[in-house]
């Protein structure tokens, strides 16, 4: 079965630190893969998406994510955090078309930035 | 654009009653998800629908859970009857087709049973 594994549970960062937050996925196919985050208060919301192509993706507010086929690695970075990313992140997988849209998760991980 | 609406936003019931959720998509949203989610873990699909037809619940506990989308627009999921293990957030999320299209998720409702 598939399944998403964020490494830390809890990062803690000061403002302007560079952020690093790890996904390994388990699927031999070909796969999509996505960083979801969630703002205090908020809806879970889209951060960037893999599908094809070059590995290394960008998103919204500064983000970027790297695709390691090799690896089976999806990990998430910022050159520099700010108070305003304090937030959880959710790692999640798509095996494709023919699963149907059928997002896996990982169990979070959640960033507090100190001002 | 209207987002995924969902209500009611917070529940509290005790255990062996009945609870149920309601889910609005985005309009023209084929799509619809319900999902699970645990506090300390990641959301976890229970059921999808493609239209008003079910495509995956092979994670719903069909004992006690169940889910509608008539017309193929709102939806609607039930407990009954709840359980502890229960307590969660449940969220709906609407895509505008299958597969790889991005799903929009509402805000949830938070379930505690007691």
């Amino acid at each position: 079965a598939q399944s998403v594994s964020q490494h830390n549970h809890h990062v803690i960062l000061s403002e302007a630190a560079s952020l690093e937050l790890g996904c390994n996925y388990s699927y031999g196919g070909t796969v999509n893969l996505f960083w979801y985050v969630q703002y205090p208060g908020q809806h879970l919301q889209l951060l960037l998406k893999y599908f094809s192509g070059d590995p290394l993706v960008k998103g919204i507010k500064g983000f970027e994510a790297e695709f390691i086929k090799s690896k089976f690695s999806f990990n998430l970075r910022k050159p520099s955090v700010q108070w305003s990313d304090t937030a959880e992140y959710f790692c999640a997988v798509n095996a494709g078309y023919n699963q149907g849209g059928k997002l896996i998760f990982g169990q979070g991980t959640e960033l507090s930035v100190k001002p | 654009e209207a987002g995924v609406a969902q209500s009611p936003r917070y529940k509290i019931i005790e255990k062996r009653q009945s609870v149920a959720f309601w889910c609005n998509p985005i309009s023209g949203h084929a799509t619809l998800y319900w999902y699970q989610q645990i506090l300390g873990q990641g959301p976890k699909l229970l059921i999808q629908f493609q239209n008003n037809g079910v495509v995956d619940d092979s994670q719903l506990p069909k004992d006690r859970f169940s889910a509608e989308r008539l017309k193929g627009v709102d939806s609607t999921l039930k407990i009954q009857p709840a359980k502890l293990e229960d307590s969660a957030v449940y969220l709906c999320a609407s895509s505008r087709g299958r597969g790889v299209d991005e799903q929009y998720f509402g805000p949830g409702t938070r379930l505690t049973v007691t």
